[in-house]
């Protein structure tokens, strides 16, 4: 079955730029969405085609993917942005998360 | 604005089944381009899919739960459920329904608030 990978944790200080991959093999071959979660919360779309950014989400967020790997970064991290986040993607008629990342902003 | 609901029972038996349906607002489950899926998430973990189904009947599942899950819609009431069967303390989770994309990247934009499911006699 397909996977993809994360760090288990990310850290930032606030306003400087956080990166977290996704990896899996050739996923620059397919769409990847990324999803931020706080405690308590569902989780929302902030990343979806790879790179497009859902309304309302702020163009602080960004994320490419390419090769084997997918990332997404936030530029000028604030504490509101410290949350879990997951990538997606599909494969072989399956939704495939990844493990998940928690960034921490300190 | 689309709204989706998650219901049923919070606790369920070993071995018993796990029913839960997801009530939509805001507009039709027979709406084209889009699949209704179920995700869960056991405490403190990550998001795993369960399965989706689109409005005529076609429906994905997880590989690994395969076996045990039916997934079924209501367009008359305008929800979709799940069933998940012979449940063990594994299963145990905190069970979202959402709203899918139909194209190659099946993104959810919609998610329900998501209920607690607890496995215990």
């Amino acid at each position: 079955s397909y996977e993809l990978t994360q760090p288990p944790s990310v850290s930032v200080s606030p306003g400087q730029t956080a990166s977290i991959t996704c990896s899996g093999d050739k996923l620059g071959d397919k769409f990847v969405s990324w999803y931020q979660q706080k405690p308590g919360q569902s989780p929302v779309l902030v990343i979806f085609q790879d790179s497009k950014r859902p309304s309302g989400i702020p163009e602080r967020f960004s994320a490419s993917n390419s090769g084997n790997t997918a990332t997404l970064t936030m530029s000028g991290t604030q504490a509101m942005d410290e949350a879990d986040y997951y990538c997606q993607a599909w494969d072989s008629s399956t939704v495939v998360f990844g493990g998940g990342t928690k960034l921490t902003v300190l | 604005q689309l709204q989706l609901q998650e219901s049923g029972p919070g606790v369920v038996k070993p071995s018993e089944t796990l029913s839960l349906t997801c009530t939509v607002s805001g507009d039709s489950i027979s709406s084209s381009s889009y699949y209704w899926g179920w995700i869960r998430q056991p405490p403190g973990k990550g998001l795993e899919w369960i399965g989706s189904m689109y409005y005529s009947g076609s429906t994905y599942y997880n590989p690994s739960l395969k076996s045990r899950v039916t997934i079924s819609v209501d367009t008359s009431k305008n929800q979709f459920s799940l069933k998940l069967s012979s449940v063990t303390a594994a299963d145990m989770a905190v069970y979202y329904c959402g709203r899918q994309k139909t194209d190659s990247s099946w993104y959810i934009f919609y998610w329900g608030q998501g209920t607690l499911v607890t496995v215990s006699s």
